[in-house]
């Protein structure tokens, strides 16, 4: 079973400015994908960005890029040039490869944009 | 394509009662997850379906919830006897599965709260 721990409950950022989300998981698979979900106020999960375990590049979406570090077991999300609509529950999840594809999250972390 | 939607968008409902939630997930695709998110807590998974078949059901919280997905198309879960301890989000998904590549997008609707009183 994969666990995913998010040790930020709450961060705060300045607008235009950027802020990193950790994240660490656990697995004994070697085959897995890791994502960013966006929880807005509006509750709905939005898909941020993606990564395949196999892959070394880390995943960018604009913005939103990820140091993605297989050996430490550790996700971050990056958000540059903070934007007042990117305030909302981030998670971070995990799934492997092949099977049910259900996805295991974190607890969660509350992002704060001041500007 | 109107995305993932669930009905109702909140429930109240007394404890012993039976409530029934509906998911009609984006319409190609042929996965459909029910996940539940309690206050301060990340979605946790329920169970899934692949076309109208149930894959995965020993995640279900208690033999009081059930779901069903007729015909591979919308999903409901139902929740028998209500608990207080059932207050909390019911979040649907869906994705496409093709062929032998599973590693496609989720996406999840806006969610159904249920309130127990």
């Amino acid at each position: 079973a994969q666990t995913v721990t998010q040790s930020q409950p709450e961060m705060s950022v300045q607008e235009a400015e950027t802020v990193t989300l950790s994240c660490t998981y656990d697995t004994s698979e070697s085959d897995y994908y890791l994502f960013w979900y966006k929880q807005p106020p509006s509750r709905q999960m939005i898909l941020v960005i993606r990564q395949e375990a196999y892959k070394q590049q880390n995943a960018t979406e604009n913005r939103f890029s990820v140091n993605f570090q297989k050996a430490a077991k550790s996700f971050s999300l990056k958000i540059s040039d903070s934007q007042l609509g990117d305030a909302a529950m981030y998670f971070c999840a995990c799934t492997l490869v092949g099977g049910s594809y259900q996805l295991t999250f974190g607890k969660g972390t509350k992002l704060s944009v001041i500007p | 394509d109107t995305g993932v939607s669930q009905d109702p968008r909140h429930k109240i409902t007394k404890r012993g009662q039976n409530v029934t939630f509906r998911c009609d997930p984006i319409s190609e695709h042929n996965r459909l997850y029910w996940y539940r998110q309690t206050l301060g807590q990340g979605p946790e998974f329920l169970t899934y379906f692949q076309n109208e078949a149930q894959l995965e059901k020993s995640r279900l919280l208690s033999d009081r919830f059930s779901a069903e997905r007729p015909k591979g198309s919308f999903s409901t879960l139902e929740i028998q006897r209500t608990e207080q301890g059932d207050s909390a989000m019911y979040l649907c998904a869906s994705s496409l599965r093709q062929g032998g590549f599973s590693g496609n997008t989720i996406y999840f609707g806006e969610g159904s709260w249920l309130t127990v009183v």
